[in-house]
């Protein structure tokens, strides 16, 4: 399975709303999850199940979708939210998870 | 508190071996399935290799199937990922990571910090 992210960059303003896709090339349900990596650090989990939030993530991220069309949605950005992030799906298994390439998010 | 700590990456000449460890705390190590995911320069994630957590039965990426080898240790808590016939192409950050169930991982709620694989002639 393909994950398709878009845009591949993003530049917000400080509270802009931030909409992040990620599109699979066949259906995974709900089994998708979101990722935050900032340079230099762990990759951090945001979201699993499509819409559930992770332990300790701020309620301005969100998830939503199904199927094969998936949305991060971060409400009022923060600076300290410039970071790369990755969707994966865990709905075909084995052979193994796919990540989509990356939407890197600048807040201006 | 649960952590990650990764270990093992150097430079490495086309052709050769390494051997990571990812040694876990803080939480009961064979409840859990643990992968390795890399990082290339410039690149994306990219799923390596998984195990469950009875270390029983290993799962490869494609691009390394038959060069890599992944085990796991529960009584010392540590999770090896044995590298052989190195190719420049592997040249990445590797990641270990935690997943949420024992039979597969599902997705990752903790990672480690990475150590860094690089080969080169």
């Amino acid at each position: 399975i393909v994950m398709t992210q878009s845009p591949v960059t993003l530049s917000v303003s400080p509270g802009e709303r931030a909409t992040l896709s990620c599109r699979a090339s066949q259906t995974v349900n709900t089994r998708v999850a979101w990722y935050q990596h900032k340079a230099g650090q762990a990759p951090r989990l945001l979201i699993y199940g499509a819409s559930t939030r992770a332990t300790g993530i701020p309620a301005r991220f969100s998830g939503s979708g199904s199927g094969t069309d998936f949305t991060l949605t971060i409400s009022s950005p923060q600076s300290e939210d410039s970071a790369v992030y990755y969707c994966q799906q865990y709905h075909q298994w084995p052979p193994g998870y796919t990540f989509g390439q990356g939407t890197k998010l600048e807040i201006k | 508190e649960e952590q990650l700590l990764e270990s093992g990456g150097e430079v490495v000449r086309p052709g050769g071996s390494l051997r990571l460890s990812c040694a876990a705390s803080g939480f009961t190590f064979s409840n859990y399935a643990m992968t390795w995911v890399r990082q290339a320069p410039g690149k994306g994630l990219e799923w390596v290799s998984s195990t469950t957590g009875s270390g029983r039965t290993t799962y490869y990426a494609d691009s390394v199937k038959g060069r890599f080898t992944l085990s796991r240790d529960n009584s010392k808590n540590t999770v090896y990922l044995q590298m052989n016939s190195l190719r420049v192409a592997d040249t990445a950050l590797y990641y270990c990571a935690k997943g949420v169930a024992t039979l597969a991982p599902d997705f990752f709620d903790m990672w480690g910090q990475g150590t860094r694989v690089t080969v080169s002639s």
